[in-house]
């Protein structure tokens, strides 16, 4: 299984977008990467998952370069409830199994 | 998104005694659940894969006997802490694959404190 390198902090502000990105560069041909948001006392809360290229959803964007080696979370116009912690994560879909890394500490501030 | 449900969301109990925990997947039928243990400011650890109608597969340093999971329908998997001890003080999540989309969801969680 890919193992995944994030920043261990980052800040904000309100409104601003927020990009954050992960380093997998032994990522195999068939893994995918997802995106997990995590508040503290409860489980993660998927946010987005991609291949290649880039994905969008009504939460985020997944940004993925041809070589596949990284990928970047973009977070449009953050408020203090994203205020979370993110996980990337790489694998084949077929098994499921998902090891995560230590995250990346997004806080928020007014 | 697919639904996991976890049962309790709290639970305490005393020293010795044994705690089973209930995971469902209530919009789709998961062969396979996983089990993963998160202590405080730490990342979650993958403690095993539950395995429908087959015995679960467990990560490396995690005792079976201890952490009994049983996986007995497509939708259920439990996970029960024999002979509780403080230090299996912890949180527990749950979490499904849904084969309609290959897509990993999580339970909420359950809070598991030993006095």
């Amino acid at each position: 299984l890919a193992k995944t390198t994030q920043p261990i902090s980052m800040d904000s502000y309100e409104g601003q977008e927020v990009n954050i990105t992960c380093s997998h560069n032994n990522i195999a041909t068939n893994d995918y990467i997802t995106w997990y948001q995590q508040f503290p006392s409860q489980g993660p809360r998927f946010i987005i998952q991609g291949y290649k290229t880039k994905v969008t959803n009504e939460v985020a964007s997944l940004f993925i370069p041809a070589d596949r080696k990284s990928s970047t979370l973009s977070l449009p116009r953050v408020s203090l409830s994203d205020t979370a912690v993110y996980y990337c994560l790489v694998g084949p879909p077929g098994t499921g199994k998902l090891i995560f890394g230590q995250g990346t500490t997004l806080q928020v501030k007014p | 998104g697919a639904v996991v449900s976890q049962h309790p969301s709290r639970v305490i109990c005393k020293s010795g005694t044994s705690v089973k925990i209930e995971c469902r997947s209530l919009d789709f039928q998961a062969t396979t659940m996983f089990w993963y243990r998160q202590f405080p400011k730490q990342s979650l650890m993958l403690m095993a894969t539950s395995n429908e109608g087959s015995k679960a597969t467990y990560e490396q340093g995690v005792e079976k006997d201890k952490f009994l999971i049983n996986h007995a329908s497509l939708t259920l998997s439990t996970l029960t802490v024999t002979s509780a001890h403080p230090e299996d003080s912890s949180f527990y999540i749950c979490s499904a694959r849904d084969p309609r989309t290959q897509t990993q969801y999580f339970g909420p969680g359950t809070r598991l404190l030993v006095l």
